[in-house]
């Protein structure tokens, strides 16, 4: 079955700074790995997605994720963060294998002070 | 990219009452889902909305309390059934198109 562990339920940072949030996921075969990020009162909007070949993949926002697969990990980046960027951040994977129906985890909020 | 519109977008409830969550795609799409978001926790699936035939519910999810219709390609309701304050959720519509599933803006749901 495939799990995804996000260890950190809050992170703060302060604006201007860099975020790195952490994901490793379980799953048996190739993976489909995503973020989500869900501001408050907001459904999920997609910032990227890795299915196969460049292991750095580019989102909307500015933020960016490398899937590291001997480390199962799959961390979102960004360099600056900004104050709209407090959110509520989910990682998911899915199966490759046909059916798409995303596992999350149980998310990490990020806290931005001015 | 599917558009989703989901209503109520918020609602508060008595215990003991139903609440009909409506689900409508700008697109057809095969495949719909009804998740929750429980306060501080991540989603969960509660089932797969199928045209034509009877949802297909995950582990700790049953019709009599979820009951779930899919009339067509494009529209899909879940109904939480004989509410209790634990139903005090976020309940989202999604769908999944090629690799990628996109979700409506949820129903908050408050029971008193």
């Amino acid at each position: 079955a495939q799990s995804v562990t996000q260890p950190d339920i809050h992170i703060t940072v302060s604006e201007g700074a860099s975020l790195e949030l952490r994901c490793n996921y379980s799953y048996g075969a190739t993976p489909y790995l995503f973020w989500y990020v869900q501001s408050p009162g907001q459904g999920l909007q997609l910032l990227l997605k890795y299915f196969s070949g460049d292991t750095l993949v580019q989102g909307i926002k500015g933020f960016e994720a490398e899937f590291k697969r001997s480390q199962s990990s799959f961390n979102l980046r960004k360099p600056s963060v900004h104050w709209s960027d407090a959110a509520e951040y989910f990682c998911a994977v899915a199966g490759s294998g046909g059916s798409y129906i995303p596992t999350f985890g149980r998310g990490t909020s990020l806290i931005v002070h001015p | 990219s599917a558009v989703i519109s989901q209503k109520p977008s918020r609602d508060i409830c008595q215990r003991g009452t139903s609440l009909t969550i409506q689900c409508q795609v700008d697109s057809q799409v095969t495949m719909m889902f009804w998740y929750r978001q429980q306060p501080g926790q991540s989603l969960t699936l509660i089932a797969t909305a199928n045209q034509g035939s009877e949802a297909t519910y995950e582990s700790g999810f049953v019709i009599d309390k979820f009951p779930i219709s899919r009339p067509n390609l494009t529209f899909s309701t879940l109904t939480v059934s004989n509410m209790s304050p634990e139903d005090s959720s976020i309940y989202l519509c999604s769908v999944g198109e090629s690799t990628e599933a996109f979700f409506g803006q949820g129903t908050r749901l408050t029971v008193v």
